[in-house]
């Protein structure tokens, strides 16, 4: 089974500017979940989503959202960017059922603004 | 919300040597303890997990002990090698579904050859 894809693996923005990133789900994994990972605040739960709806939340602000497709892919958004908002983004997902469903990362994509 | 607080914050040993890290938590009504390795430019991976439901989990050289009375849980890791070298994370949640995990801030294991 291929693993959780994210792209792109690297982006350079500038401040006041929006980025979507995007992230395909192990193959039947129909929960995704999204985490930053700054060498400052570790790793932090930004929200994560299961049959299109987002079903929980972390503590960011209101320009970080996120959407779920119906093949299970999924995208977050920052708009206008801010320096902070420098990170590796992970996304990870996991089967719906059962209650041994860890979470699969992958990569991330590492956002770098300026 | 929950707060997981890990030490030390870098830890090295000699090889075949063990190693232990150390998390405590705040919130009582977590119940699912994962720790994740993630080594230098890689993903974080499960390398095992615990319920509150249970003491102690090993796998191999790898073990976790969760005490709830106390909130705080261990990875012990004996034998180490040096591909054992990396960045090991705590984490807790009360979430059911296991995905809102709050992290530990991370150790870095560096074992000597």
């Amino acid at each position: 089974k291929a693993g959780v894809t994210q792209t792109p693996r690297y982006l350079i923005k500038t401040r006041g500017q929006q980025v979507t990133l995007s992230c395909s789900p192990i193959s039947g994994h129909r929960s995704v979940s999204w985490y930053q990972q700054t060498p400052g605040q570790g790793l932090q739960f930004l929200f994560e989503y299961f049959s299109e709806t987002q079903r929980n939340k972390g503590n960011f602000p209101g320009r970080f959202s996120g959407r779920q497709f119906s093949n299970s892919r999924s995208e977050m958004n920052v708009s206008t960017l801010e320096l902070g908002d420098s990170a590796l983004y992970l996304c990870a997902s996991s089967p719906e059922t059962g209650r041994n469903s860890p979470l699969h990362f992958g990569n991330g994509t590492r956002l770098t603004v300026t | 919300g929950e707060n997981v607080e890990q030490h030390p914050s870098t830890l090295s040993v000699q090889e075949g040597d063990s190693a232990v890290i150390k998390c405590t938590y705040s919130d009582s009504a977590s119940n699912y303890f994962p720790w994740y390795k993630q080594e230098l430019g890689k993903r974080p991976q499960l390398i095992i997990d615990i319920r509150s439901n249970v003491g102690e989990k090993k796998d191999q050289r790898i073990a976790v002990t969760l005490n709830k009375t106390a909130k705080h849980f261990s990875l012990h890791i004996t034998e180490t090698q040096p591909e054992d070298s990396a960045v090991y994370f705590c984490a807790a949640t009360r979430d059911t579904g296991r995905r809102a995990l709050t992290f530990g801030s991370g150790t870095r294991l560096q074992v000597q050859p």
